[in-house]
Formats: structure tokens, C-alpha cells, sequence
């Protein structure tokens, strides 16, 4: 079945130090998202791309949805203690006929202040 | 109201036992999900509901029965769990035309 896979698996930063992270899959998707998940909560969601090539920020955050519809990536800038968390991606594909989500394996970040 | 929320918030039961998690959002959403994660995990799509009635069972054992009673609600009817059913459940909703989903802070569920 499809996956997708992030990296890096899980970071450790300093405060205020920007952070990149990926997700990147073997199939195509229409559609990226980007969640966050504190512990004991459900997943926030924090970006939706829509186009290939799309670029979207929302405050620190900026994300990209990869050209060729396989990836998409996630920054932060000035990461602040409150960033802890883990980070889904989650993307769209067409599926019998209903689009069909599939979340990635997560990259865990921790800050240190 | 951009809430999901979610009763009860932790769960224990015996694999004997008959419980029910509850949804509810008040947020005019016409599509929700049932989720289930396990620890360090993403989360796996169990059910989902379009305009309360049931469109996608990804293959789901029937000790897990789902319901929507109404457009605001979403149960999950749980008997003769087994030990591996413990995990966090989240319930989601949407709009039926989108892709953002709301998720609930989840039931952490553990079968003993």
C-alpha cells in the first residue's frame, strides 16, 4: 500500500533555530497536509497544499508541495518551546472512486530553551 | 465552535465487556471519522461518515461498531476488545467537500 515516509524521524533544536522536515512517498497525491500532535491531544491541523508547487506559510510555518506530487516539506523558523510536538504530513490520493488519506510516520521535535 | 470533542477521555474494560466512546461537534460539519492510533504511530483510518451515513469501513473487525445518530454525533460501539485494541481513538469531522479535518483529543482506550 502507499506510505509516506518523514525525516528525520525525531530532532533535537535550540531555541530559536529554524527546522526543516520532509515527507516523501513512491506515489502520487493531490493534496498535502501538515498536522501537529501534542502528547495526550489529537493532531492540530497547521497547512493545507492544494497545488503542485504550492508554496503556503501560516505565521513561522512554511510548507511546499513538491513538483512532482510525491513530497512535500516543512519549516520552521525561530522554533520557540511550544513547537514541541510531533509532526504528521498527510496526503490525499484518489481511491475507488473517495480520496483516501494517508498520514506519514511523524517526526518528533524537541527544543531545547 | 471549532471543537471536537470526545467522552470519555481514558477507558479501561475487560474483553467481556460492552462500552461506547461518543463524538460531537457543532461545527455544521457533514463528514466525521473514526481514527486509531497506537503509541509513536500515525493514525489509521477506521470509519468514515458522509452525511450520516457510513461510506468508507476500512476493513474493521466488527467488535467495533459505528453509529451517527445525528449530524452532530458519533459513536463507537466496542465489545470482546482484544488486548492489541488498546490505543488512542480519535474521532475527526469536516466539511464533506474538504480535505482539512478537526480532530477530537481522542478516548485513550486500554483493553485488560
Amino acid at each position: 500500500g502507499q506510505q509516506l515516509n518523514q525525516s528525520p524521524q525525531s530532532m533535537f533544536i535550540q531555541e530559536g533555530e529554524d527546522v526543516s522536515m520532509n515527507c516523501t512517498s513512491s506515489s502520487i497525491f493531490n493534496t498535502w497536509l501538515w498536522y501537529k500532535q501534542d502528547p495526550g491531544e489529537g493532531p492540530v491541523l497547521l497547512i493545507a497544499l492544494y497545488k503542485a508547487g504550492e508554496l503556503t506559510s501560516n505565521g513561522r510555518l512554511t510548507a511546499q508541495f513538491g513538483i512532482t506530487r510525491k513530497d512535500s516539506f516543512l519549516n520552521i523558523s525561530a522554533s520557540i518551546p511550544s513547537d514541541v510536538g510531533i509532526y504528521f504530513c498527510a496526503g490525499y490520493s484518489s481511491s475507488g472512486g473517495y480520496q483516501k488519506v494517508t498520514f506519514g510516520t511523524g517526526t518528533k521535535l524537541q527544543v531545547i530553551p | 465552535d471549532t471543537e471536537v470533542t470526545q467522552t470519555p477521555k481514558h477507558l479501561v474494560m475487560g474483553m467481556t465487556n460492552k462500552k461506547s466512546l461518543k463524538c460531537e461537534q457543532h461545527m455544521g460539519h457533514r463528514a466525521m471519522y473514526w481514527y486509531k492510533q497506537k503509541a509513536k504511530k500515525p493514525p489509521e483510518l477506521m470509519f468514515v461518515y458522509s452525511y450520516e451515513k457510513l461510506s468508507i469501513n476500512e476493513s474493521v473487525p466488527s467488535r467495533f461498531s459505528p453509529e451517527c445518530p445525528n449530524s452532530s454525533l458519533l459513536n463507537l460501539h466496542l465489545h470482546a476488545l482484544q488486548p492489541e485494541d488498546s490505543a488512542l481513538y480519535l474521532c475527526a469531522s469536516s466539511q464533506v467537500t474538504s480535505y482539512e479535518q478537526y480532530f477530537g483529543p481522542g478516548t485513550r482506550l486500554t483493553v485488560t
